[in-house]
């Protein structure tokens, strides 16, 4: 398997325009996280699926801040409209259905807002 | 919101020292994952501790769980100047769905 993949791997945009950040996880596994990473507030999880249902979202930080997963093989992270503040890596992980599993994460989209 | 908190936030050692690195979390779990992050890359899985199990080891590095205290350690022995890179621990959750939060991190530079 080629592990996660994210797309794109880079991203700028200017400020008010739409966003969309795609992931395809590891084939067979049930669960997805999305993430967000930036120096002042680490590895914060916006929002994670359980067989393609959004079970908490808790973490997305604003209504302008969108998760879907319409198959087990994609999920789309969409920011409209995009602020500056929204800068940051974002990564996706996949985990399997087995208990004792360890989250795979793929490179991550680095989102620059200008 | 974040579940592990690590200590120390930034590391730094000679080459063939070792390197412990502490987590600390808030609420029940069903296992704890260490994980390594290179500048500017993905994170990478290290090494995973059940909630009923005490210590663990993967080549250089140890793991212990205490679940009473609510903590973890990662210990990595002769370190090398590779090891340079960030290290998260991570937590998920006991119940139903597996939810892996991440705390902030030790970043770890290992002087050759």
């Amino acid at each position: 398997d080629a592990g996660v993949i994210q797309s794109p791997r880079h991203e700028v945009t200017e400020m008010g325009q739409e966003v969309t950040l795609r992931c395809k996880p590891i084939s067979g596994h049930n669960s997805l996280f999305w993430y967000r990473q930036t120096m002042m507030r680490g590895l914060e999880l916006l929002i994670y699926f359980n067989n393609n249902v959004p079970i908490d979202d808790s973490g997305m930080p604003e209504d302008r801040f969108s998760a879907k997963m319409p198959n087990a093989s994609f999920s789309t992270l969409k920011i409209q409209p995009s602020e500056p503040r929204d800068s940051a890596v974002y990564f996706c992980a996949s985990l399997s259905r087995v208990y004792w599993a360890e989250a795979f994460f793929g490179q991550g989209t680095r989102l620059t807002v200008v | 919101s974040q579940q592990g908190e690590e200590d120390p936030q930034a590391l730094s050692i000679q080459e063939g020292e070792n390197a412990t690195m502490n987590c600390s979390y808030k609420t029940s779990i069903n296992n704890l994952q260490w994980y390594r992050q290179n500048s500017g890359r993905g994170l990478v899985h290290l090494i995973l501790i059940r909630s009923n199990e005490r210590e663990k080891h993967s080549g250089r590095l140890r793991v212990t769980l205490d679940t009473s205290k609510k903590s973890s350690s990662l210990l990595i022995t002769a370190s090398r100047a590779a090891d340079t890179a960030s290290y998260f621990c991570a937590t998920a959750n006991s119940g139903g769905y597996q939810k892996v939060t991440f705390g902030i991190g030790t970043k770890l530079q290992v002087i050759p």
